[in-house]
């Protein structure tokens, strides 16, 4: 079955990098997927990866490892607003493409 | 173009009552999920809806159950509420199954 695995939560400096790591376990892999979700509202996109490598946008960057099953989220210049949940999600063709979400990793930013 | 739409905003309903959720996609979306999140928790996934079918369904009673219109607006629907229904519902929609997810605001239902 499928598996996704991320840490239960995270704290960090204001101004630093922190790097958020994913772990996956399943057939057919078809995407990986960062969102960020705030307290009490809707998770909002941030990446997909669909092939090796580091994709980066701005002060977040993502990167994947499809042979070791392995994402990770870097966020650079951590502001006070980064304090998040942040949400993992793949896709399989052995969930018949269902999106298969982690636990989310929970960041707390200190000044 | 407009985002996914979920109304109501916040629902308090009683135990044993039955309650209907709606969720109007993004224009052209065909895939429509939606997901239970109680405080602290991950998404937990309830079912997907394609052009009108079930594809995926995950581990939740019978009394959750959802249908997709011709226009691929969604309803899911619960009955018999438990006080441990009290969750946030998230809808997404898709483009198609797997891609990338639009979340709306999600429903806040509360059974007391």
């Amino acid at each position: 079955g499928q598996n996704i695995d991320q840490p239960t939560e995270m704290t960090a400096t204001e101004g630093a990098i922190v790097q958020i790591n994913c772990t996956y376990q399943t057939s057919g892999f078809n995407g990986l997927f960062w969102y960020q979700q705030h307290a009490g509202e809707a998770p909002t996109f941030l990446s997909y990866n669909v092939l090796d490598g580091l994709e980066e946008k701005g002060r977040f960057s993502s990167f994947l490892s499809r042979s070791k099953g392995y994402s990770y989220l870097l966020l650079k210049e951590l502001q006070m607003k980064d304090s998040a949940s942040y949400l993992c999600a793949v896709s399989a063709t052995d969930s018949n493409y269902q999106l298969i979400w982690g636990a989310g990793t929970k960041l707390i930013i200190k000044p | 173009k407009a985002g996914v739409t979920q109304t109501p905003r916040y629902l308090i309903k009683t135990r044993g009552q039955q309650v209907t959720l709606s969720c109007s996609p993004i224009s052209g979306h065909r895939s429509v999920s939606w997901y239970q999140q109680t405080p602290g928790q991950g998404l937990q996934f309830l079912f997907e809806y394609f052009s009108e079918t079930q594809r995926n369904k995950g581990n939740f009673p019978g009394r959750f159950s959802g249908r997709q219109f011709s226009n691929s607006r969604s309803e899911m629907n619960v009955s018999t509420l438990e006080l441990g229904d009290s969750a946030l519902y998230l809808c997404a929609s898709s483009l198609d199954s797997g891609g990338r997810a639009f979340f709306g605001q999600g429903t806040r239902l509360t059974v007391v």
